[in-house]
């Protein structure tokens, strides 16, 4: 079965420092991944996601994420954070020929001081 | 377009009940997939419906069913609740293909409490 880690469950960052999510996940095949976001009250909403080519996807406000395969790591990175990104981040895995099947990541919640 | 919507949005059941959860697509999109959240298991894949077909599931007892209507609409069932079935209930929606899969949109979300 596939897993998804992400080890930092709680980070704490000051405005314009920069931002390294890891994730990992345990699956050999073909994967599609997919960083989501959710503001405090709000829902689930994309971030990014990587189903091939450039390892390296940019995704909104600012965000990208690099797929490594041989680690199979997804890390989310920001070079300056703002107080509105204070939210929590969840990594996502899906097995190619699984259609919408997601496995979640346990989250890391994001706080940001001004 | 109209998000993804969920009714209701709060539910409290005592246990032994049944619960039926209620979640409409996006316009247009044919895949409707459930997940429970909490705060310990964080979001687990409950089923996924494409064409008013089951088309994947996850690792929940038979008490959670679900179904799809001709309208992509999708109903989630939960009989004889346990406290543990206490949860934020997530339904997403994709436009999907019978081939792949594809960006899935969330809803707000179901809280249930199970007293």
């Amino acid at each position: 079965a596939q897993s998804v880690s992400q080890h930092n469950h709680h980070v704490i960052l000051s405005e314009a420092a920069s931002l390294e999510l890891g994730c990992n996940y345990s699956y050999g095949g073909t994967v599609n991944l997919f960083w989501y976001v959710q503001y405090p009250g709000q829902h689930l909403q994309l971030l990014l996601k990587y189903f091939s080519g450039d390892p390296l996807v940019k995704g909104i406000k600012g965000f990208e994420a690099e797929f490594i395969k041989s680690k199979f790591s997804f890390n989310l990175r920001k070079p300056s954070v703002q107080w509105s990104d204070t939210a929590e981040y969840f990594c996502a895995v899906n097995a190619w020929g699984n259609f919408n099947k997601f496995y979640f990541g346990s989250g890391t919640k994001l706080n940001v001081k001004p | 377009k109209a998000g993804v919507t969920q009714t209701p949005r709060y539910l409290i059941k005592t246990r032994g009940q049944q619960v039926t959860l209620s979640c409409s697509p996006i316009s247009g999109h044919r895949s409707v997939s459930w997940y429970q959240q909490t705060p310990g298991q964080g979001l687990q894949f409950l089923f996924e419906y494409f064409s008013e077909t089951q088309r994947n599931k996850g690792n929940f007892p038979g008490r959670f069913s679900g179904r799809q209507f001709s309208n992509s609409r999708s109903e989630m069932n939960v009989s004889t609740l346990e406290l543990g079935d206490s949860a934020l209930y997530l339904c997403a929606s994709s436009l999907a293909s019978t081939s792949g899969v594809e960006t899935q949109y969330f809803g707000p979300g179901t809280r249930l409490l199970v007293l």
